[in-house]
């Protein structure tokens, strides 16, 4: 089945410098990735995704990158801001109806 | 904005107790999901739901565990016999199509087993 490797697990960056999360996955079948932000004591917000037929997708100060030979996909954040401090998934659909295999996370701290 | 809600938001049980966790997905959605989150680690896959029938489950989703939509709204996950590890955050998620599609997540249920 699918396996989905994300790095780093942590990552601090000063409020308007860029971060990125980077994940890779195993299952070639894979289509469907997205990126979802949770806030302590909350479930999982999807921020963006991204299809296989796709390499790049933007919105506003949040970009994702797919690489699919390479079976990596990264989430790109400019200009970070105090309340982009999450943790951060990434996500790769398993299976036949959808059901999404989770990354373990990363912690971002956004220092003012 | 319609979003997923979920209900209880915390539940407290007796080990061997059964609960129920009940969640409302978005109206028009038609694939439903359940996940938990041990703390401080990843989500994971429980069980997909259409069409009135479970279309996939993981290894954790053993026979303890049941889903049933009973009324055309609620989505609902059992547990009847809970063990010490199963206390974790429960989320349901719902979305419009499948495969390729948005899944939108509830706030989550926060299980604990004592």
């Amino acid at each position: 089945g699918e396996n989905v490797e994300q790095h780093p697990s942590t990552l601090s960056v000063q409020e308007g410098d860029s971060a990125v999360i980077k994940c890779t996955y195993s299952d070639s079948a894979s289509n469907y990735f997205p990126w979802y932000k949770q806030e302590l004591g909350k479930g999982p917000q999807l921020i963006i995704d991204i299809r296989s037929n796709v390499g790049e997708k933007k919105d506003q100060r949040i970009a994702v990158t797919l690489n699919k030979t390479a079976k990596h996909f990264s989430l790109h954040i400019t200009e970070t801001q105090p309340e982009d401090s999450a943790v951060y998934f990434c996500a790769a659909n398993g299976g036949s109806q959808g059901n999404l295999i989770f990354g373990k996370g990363t912690k971002l701290s956004v220092k003012p | 904005e319609p979003e997923v809600t979920q209900t209880p938001s915390h539940q407290v049980t007796q080990m061997g107790q059964e609960v129920i966790l009940r969640c409302v997905p978005i109206s028009n959605h038609l694939y439903f999901y359940w996940y938990r989150q041990i703390l401080g680690q990843k989500v994971e896959f429980l069980v997909s739901f259409y069409n009135n029938e479970i279309s996939e489950k993981s290894e954790i989703f053993d026979d303890q565990f049941s889903v049933e939509r009973p009324d055309g709204s609620n989505f609902t996950l059992k547990i009847r016999s809970t063990k010490l590890e199963d206390s974790a955050m429960y989320f349901c998620a719902s979305s419009r199509q499948g495969v390729d599609n948005e899944q939108f997540f509830g706030p989550g249920t926060r299980l604990t087993v004592l």
